[in-house]
């Protein structure tokens, strides 16, 4: 059974420029939540997508964006790109909204450099 | 040991010894914790989870702990390999609200 499958795994930016990175979910999860993930602060919550629907999201600017498709696939897009925004952002797929129980598992992840 | 929220950097152990990393979580509510490994470089990887109907759970040489009373959960790790350094973290959570996660312990293991 494949796991959490990110692209691209890595990438750089310069300043300006918007990005956008894929994740596929573990075939017959539902959800998919998004993490920003930088030495100083750990992992931060972007949102969650379940059933095509943003259900959670967190205390991220607007440029931060997501959406889930039909078969559960996602894309989170960054506009505007700062070189605040370089980090590892990781990708987790569930079961059920937030873990409803049932573990989270994560992607591999995108590094993002922006210079 | 690491507080959801808090930092703990670094536990060095030798290799064979026992390693036990420890996690203070703050909701009283949540039900369902994980333990992760992160390696370097790579994506967080379950090791093993457990809930709160349950106080101790097994794994292939890692065992979780779970004391409710005092919130406190404790990933150990038996006989401690090289292949075993990397970040570990816990993650709390209550049904359908998003688990939040500690900062991490990097495990070093010394030959």
């Amino acid at each position: 059974k494949a796991g959490v499958t990110q692209t691209p795994r890595y990438l750089i930016k310069t300043r300006g420029q918007q990005v956008t990175l894929s994740c596929s979910p573990i075939s017959g999860h539902r959800s998919v939540s998004w993490y920003q993930q930088t030495p100083g602060q750990g992992l931060q919550f972007l949102f969650e997508y379940f059933s095509e629907t943003q259900r959670n999201k967190g205390n991220f600017p607007g440029r931060f964006s997501g959406r889930q498709f039909s078969n559960s696939r996602s894309e989170m897009n960054v506009s505007t790109l700062e070189l605040g925004d370089s980090a590892l952002y990781l990708c987790a797929s569930s079961l059920a909204l937030g873990t409803g129980g049932n573990t989270i598992y994560f992607g591999e992840g995108s590094w993002l450099t922006v210079v | 040991g690491e507080s959801v929220g808090l930092h703990l950097p670094t536990l060095s152990v030798q290799e064979g010894d026992n390693s036990i990393i420890n996690c203070a979580y703050s909701n009283s509510a949540s039900d369902y914790f994980i333990w992760y490994k992160q390696e370097s470089g790579k994506g967080p990887q379950f090791i093993i989870d457990i809930r709160s109907n349950m106080d101790k759970r097994q794994g292939q040489r890692v065992t979780v702990l779970l004391n409710k009373t005092v919130k406190h959960l404790s990933l150990q790790i038996a006989a401690t390999q090289p292949g075993d350094s990397a970040v570990y973290f816990c993650a709390e959570s209550r049904g359908s609200y998003i688990p939040t996660f500690g900062r991490g312990t990097s495990l070093i293991v010394h030959p």
